[in-house]
């Protein structure tokens, strides 16, 4: 295992469309995190899981945004109905535990048109 | 609220000693993250401070006052490989990252 991984690592859809992204931790991590970063701006916490509990969720994680961590090993991040201010960079992070550095993927690239 | 103040830009030259600083608020985070990130890539770990005082990692160096919610990174023998945003980030239950510092190093 070496490291985060994410698929896909770019994605264009069309406004109004559904995408969903899939992050595979460092095996043995039991947090997984999810952020969005724009053009400029450092990452923005969205979600983040201990094991397969959802622990916290950010105000920016509208109703149409859902996370699922369902065996506590990868994680899906769904966005329904897509609008251009989603267009961003959606990155995933994992840590032993909360007290540990975050290590994070190469992340997934959203273009919505 | 936890704001995380950090310079936008900085510039300078490949050899040189440069320190990029850090404010924030001060309740509610455990310690202090610094993360490296090219420009198209993910974020890497540079250092994290949980404790007052100066960090050293070969090249890099982090500070921490908790008191005074402040922090700096120290970067000495600058290379041309080190232009990069270095982003600082408050721990809490998750990150909360500061915009970001673009470094330019020069020849």
């Amino acid at each position: 295992d070496t490291g985060v991984s994410q698929d896909p690592r770019h994605k264009i859809t069309k406004r109004g469309q559904n995408v969903t992204f899939r992050c595979d931790p460092i095996s043995e991590h039991n947090r997984l995190y999810w952020y969005r970063q724009t053009l400029g701006q450092g990452p923005e916490f969205l979600t983040y899981f201990q094991n397969e509990a959802q622990l916290e969720k950010s105000r920016l994680l509208s109703d149409r945004f859902s996370a699922e961590r369902p065996k506590g090993s990868f994680s899906t991040l769904e966005i329904q109905r897509t609008e251009q201010g989603d267009s961003a960079m959606y990155l995933c992070a994992s840590s032993l535990t909360g007290d540990h550095e975050q290590f994070f993927g190469p992340g997934t690239r959203l273009t919505v048109l | 609220g936890q704001n995380i103040d950090q310079p936008t830009e900085m510039t300078a030259t490949e050899g040189a000693i440069v320190q990029i600083n850090c404010t924030y608020q001060t309740s509610g985070f455990n310690g202090l993250f610094w993360y490296q990130q090219h420009a198209g890539e993910a974020p890497t770990f540079l250092s994290y401070n949980v404790l007052d005082g100066l960090e050293e990692k070969g090249r890099f160096s982090s500070f921490l006052s908790r008191s005074k919610g402040y922090s700096y990174l120290l970067l000495k023998e600058l290379q041309m490989k080190d232009s990069a945003s270095y982003l600082c980030a408050g721990s809490a239950r998750q990150l909360t990252f500061g915009s970001g510092t673009q470094l330019t190093v020069l020849p």
